[in-house]
């Protein structure tokens, strides 16, 4: 079965700090990898998604993650956060063999001090 | 605004009651997933629909059912509610079901 874990839970920043996230999700065969992002009180909206190619994965808002096949990893990177950057972010996976449902990991929530 | 609308956002029932939420996917979109956001399991799949058939069911409790209409709208029923229940409900939807999915507002359910 697919699982995603998250391995930060709160992450507290400065701003200009920079910032990385980690995600790592087992499965076995070709998935598709996505970040979402939950801003307080909001749905989730797309930050940037890996499906095939270039392993660095550049999103929206500056963020960009980079797929390691070999250490089944999707790690999300900006190099300096905003206060407008605090939001509970959202790793997921899905695959073929599983009708695409996504399955996500727990989140980290990042909060951005001015 | 992804493209994909809710009703309602919020909802605030009693034990035991029956509820619908209803989503619009994006226009052409055929396929529509709902999933439950609670703090205990966090996002979790509840079913997919493509096209007004099943694809996909996941952690769906037999007290809740959901269907797709022919004008691809979809509803989530939950019946017999319980405390338990509250959470937020989102729904998704993609073209034919393997793009990205692009998530509605969600519906807040508290059940008191």
């Amino acid at each position: 079965a697919q699982s995603v874990s998250q391995h930060n839970h709160h992450v507290i920043l400065s701003e200009a700090a920079s910032l990385e996230l980690g995600c790592n999700y087992s499965y076995g065969g070709t998935v598709n990898l996505f970040w979402y992002v939950q801003y307080p009180g909001q749905h989730l909206q797309l930050l940037l998604k890996y499906f095939s190619g270039d392993p660095l994965v550049k999103g929206i808002k500056g963020f960009e993650a980079e797929f390691i096949k070999s250490k089944f990893s999707f790690n999300l990177r900006k190099p300096s956060v905003q206060w407008s950057d605090t939001a509970e972010y959202f790793c997921a996976v899905n695959a073929h063999e599983s009708s695409y449902k996504l399955i996500f990991g727990s989140g980290t929530r990042l909060l951005v001090r001015p | 605004d992804s493209g994909v609308t809710q009703t309602p956002k919020h909802l605030i029932t009693a034990t035991g009651q029956r509820v619908t939420l209803r989503c619009s996917p994006r226009s052409g979109d055929l396929s529509v997933y709902w999933y439950q956001q609670s703090l205990d399991q966090g996002l979790q799949f509840l079913i997919q629909y493509y096209n007004g058939e099943e694809r996909a069911k996941g952690n769906i409790l037999e007290r809740f059912s959901a269907q797709q209409f022919p004008d691809l709208h979809s509803e989530l029923n939950l019946s017999s509610l319980e405390l338990g229940d509250s959470a937020l409900y989102f729904c998704a939807s993609s073209p034919r079901g393997k793009e990205t999915q692009y998530f509605g507002p969600g519906t807040r359910l508290l059940v008191l």
